[in-house]
């Protein structure tokens, strides 16, 4: 069973559209996240969701929001794609008040 | 701001020999220090954490090193195998809260058979 499953693995896209990534996690935690891996492999947080809380990082363009349907799925949702926007995202679930952080496997975002 | 640096960017050893990678930090809140483990491909996955109440923790080949008053702490892999060839990340953070761990650049560890 996939602890935290990320749906889809790649994502090529244009430009200009909007799109989504969708992130479960089966492990009964609290709390979601979303990093940003760059090209050069630096882990950086966007977000993280705890008990309907949304802490926003606030460096993270306003073009991306992460939804919370409930407390196992924390989606991410990007618009007006940019180049820069190209990078792995992770999503990642932690129990309340224990930092071992499960990943998903990512999702690799290609705007061209 | 980078809460947690991190060295070497990449690093070779030979199949047997001492992998060391060490890491630094500002904030004295954080009291929560993990090392993840990336395969090419993978998300992270934990490989093993320390508390500050202790200076050293031993997992089979992987042992953390802990200095508190220095702010640094370190991951020694001992005879290095090539299927440790990863990339390996030290994290910091605060276990109450938000837990938002803030991760260092990642080094890249390539051990030659």
């Amino acid at each position: 069973d996939t602890a935290v499953s990320q749906t889809p693995k790649y994502l090529v896209t244009q430009m200009g559209n909007d799109k989504s990534i969708k992130c479960e996690q089966n492990l009964g935690h609290d709390t979601m996240y979303w990093y940003k891996q760059d090209s050069k492999k630096f882990l950086k947080i966007m977000f993280s969701y705890n008990n309907k809380e949304l802490i926003i990082n606030e460096t993270v363009p306003n073009r991306f929001s992460p939804k919370s349907p409930d407390k196992a799925h924390l989606n991410l949702h990007i618009n007006s794609l940019e180049l820069g926007d190209s990078a792995v995202y992770f999503c990642a679930s932690t129990l309340a008040k224990n930092t071992e952080a499960f990943f998903g496997q990512g999702t690799r975002l290609t705007v061209v | 701001q980078q809460q947690v640096k991190q060295s070497p960017q990449s690093l070779i050893v030979q199949k047997g020999g001492i992998s060391i990678i060490n890491c630094a930090y500002e904030n004295t809140a954080f009291d929560y220090f993990p090392w993840y483990q990336q395969f090419p491909g993978k998300g992270p996955a934990l490989l093993i954490a320390i508390r500050p109440d202790v200076s050293e923790k031993k997992e089979g080949r992987f042992t953390i090193s802990f200095n508190k008053s220095a702010k640094q702490f370190s991951l020694h892999i001992m005879d290095s195998q090539p299927g440790d060839s990863a990339t390996y990340f030290c994290a910091a953070g605060v276990r109450t809260g938000a837990n938002n761990l803030f991760f260092g650049t990642g080094t890249r560890l390539t051990v030659i058979p």
